[in-house]
């Protein structure tokens, strides 16, 4: 089945590190996207990717890089920049920009940093 | 930018009860207005969506409106089971410079009792 893979489901970290969170995608989507869900505040969107070897800063990028080096993959790394890392973040995708194709969306990965 | 408002942040209905959830949307260029439905520990999945040249869209249980003039958006749930209980967040594609991101609202928590 075609879908988005994010892993892993749980990750903890000490403060200060930096840890890379991993989205794959086999849909063959162009266009892949991170975006941040806070209890109460919706999805912030902190990077996306209209094609590889390109990506823009979304709303919230501060903290956070990202590479797209392959089409199926589109890595999030949450660096000690980052002053409030603990959140469920959601990668996701679609066929041309959000507007044009609806978003598919990966299980999330949820990270707790102490 | 787009600013996507959502009301209610939680409604409780009885099963077979109708639900109706509002979002407002203020960018006036914004054409592309999805919906989606996030069960516990899961990404989003869309359950419906709605172009501007349309006003109503229907897809069994399911019906959204749109009110381009007053810039606001509903979701219509009729005959309610338990496993509508979900989050469910309204979205819009806004114009202009933020072409092809999608801004979503801050939830809803939709309990549905047996």
């Amino acid at each position: 089945d075609g879908g988005i893979t994010q892993s892993p489901k749980y990750l903890f970290r000490k403060e200060g590190q930096n840890v890379t969170l991993s989205c794959e995608q086999n849909l063959n989507h162009d266009a892949m996207y991170w975006y941040r869900q806070d209890p109460g505040q919706g999805l912030r969107l902190i990077y996306y990717s209209q094609i590889v070897n390109d990506f823009q800063k979304g709303d919230i990028a501060e903290g956070y890089s990202v590479s797209r080096e392959k089409k199926e993959s589109f890595p999030l790394t949450v660096t000690s920049a980052q002053k409030n890392p603990t959140a469920f973040y959601l990668c996701a995708s679609s066929i041309q920009g959000a507007g044009n194709s609806p978003l598919h969306f990966g299980n999330g990965t949820r990270l707790t940093v102490t | 930018g787009e600013n996507v408002e959502q009301h209610p942040s939680t409604l409780s209905v009885q099963e077979g009860d109708s639900a109706v959830i509002k979002c407002t949307y203020s960018d006036s260029a914004s054409n592309y207005f999805p919906w989606y439905k996030q069960e516990l520990g899961k990404g989003p999945q869309l359950i419906i969506d709605i172009r501007s040249n349309v006003g109503e869209k229907k897809d069994q249980r399911i019906a959204v409106t749109l009110n381009k003039t007053a810039k606001h958006f509903s979701l219509h749930i009729t005959e309610t089971q338990p496993e509508d209980s979900a989050v469910y967040f309204c979205a819009a594609r806004g114009g202009g410079t933020s072409y092809g991101k999608l801004t979503f609202g801050q939830g809803t928590i939709l309990t549905v009792h047996p």
